[in-house]
């Protein structure tokens, strides 16, 4: 069965610093890993995904994650956070042999201090 | 492109009527879409997978006759909350996906449910 952690429910940062959210997965199969943003009252607007080949992905906004197979992790990261990041972010898995069905992390949402 | 619509956005009804949420994929024809429910400041939770022309999978643990989904066609799913309670209150969600991009999902805004 597939899972998905997301090590702390709220992170904090000051403007203009590094954003770090962590993600760890478990999957038997080659798993796709998504990150999501979710501003409030909205649905979730895709940040970018991993499927196959290259492990670093960069996605909108400037935010990449990479893809660690030996560590089983997703993590996203941005250089430079802005006030507008503030929102709520998830992490997500699905596979080929669950139909697509995705399986979300729980959430971690992201403060930007001025 | 891969727009999706959920109407309406909000909706209050009194408990024990019936309410019906409608997600649309606008530009692209859906050949699988999902529904989620997500409560205050909690992760998505899969209700249901509905593929165009069958009946619905649902998850463990949400009854199908409470929740009636319904995928007519290619870019239209819909959700019937039958008999709504308070406890039904939520954001719900419906995503979409392809054919061709099957592992990706595209998002509708969400509804969210009052039931008084």
């Amino acid at each position: 069965a597939q899972s998905v952690t997301q090590l702390g429910s709220h992170v904090s940062v000051s403007e203009g610093a590094l954003v770090l959210l962590r993600c760890n997965y478990s999957s038997s199969v080659p798993p796709y890993l998504f990150w999501y943003v979710q501003y409030p009252n909205q649905g979730l607007q895709l940040l970018l995904k991993y499927t196959t080949g290259a492990t670093l992905v960069k996605g909108i906004n400037g935010f990449e994650a990479e893809f660690k197979k030996s560590e089983t992790s997703f993590h996203l990261t941005k250089p430079s956070a802005h006030m507008s990041d503030a929102a709520e972010y998830f992490c997500a898995v699905s596979d080929q042999t669950g139909g697509f069905k995705t399986i979300f992390g729980a959430g971690t949402r992201l403060f930007v201090k001025a | 492109g891969a727009v999706v619509s959920q109407h309406p956005s909000r909706v209050i009804c009194k408990s024990g009527t019936s309410v019906k949420i409608e997600c649309r994929s606008l530009d692209f024809q859906a050949t699988t879409m999902f529904w989620y429910r997500q409560f205050p400041k909690q992760s998505l939770m899969l209700m249901a997978t509905s593929n165009e022309g069958s009946k619905a999978t649902y998850e463990q643990g949400v009854e199908k006759d409470k929740f009636l989904i319904n995928h007519a066609s290619l870019t239209l799913s819909t959700l019937t909350v039958t008999s709504a309670h308070p406890e039904d209150s939520s954001f719900y969600i419906c995503s979409a996906s392809t054919g061709t991009l099957q592992e990706t999902q595209y998002f509708g805004p969400g509804t969210r449910l009052l039931v008084l």
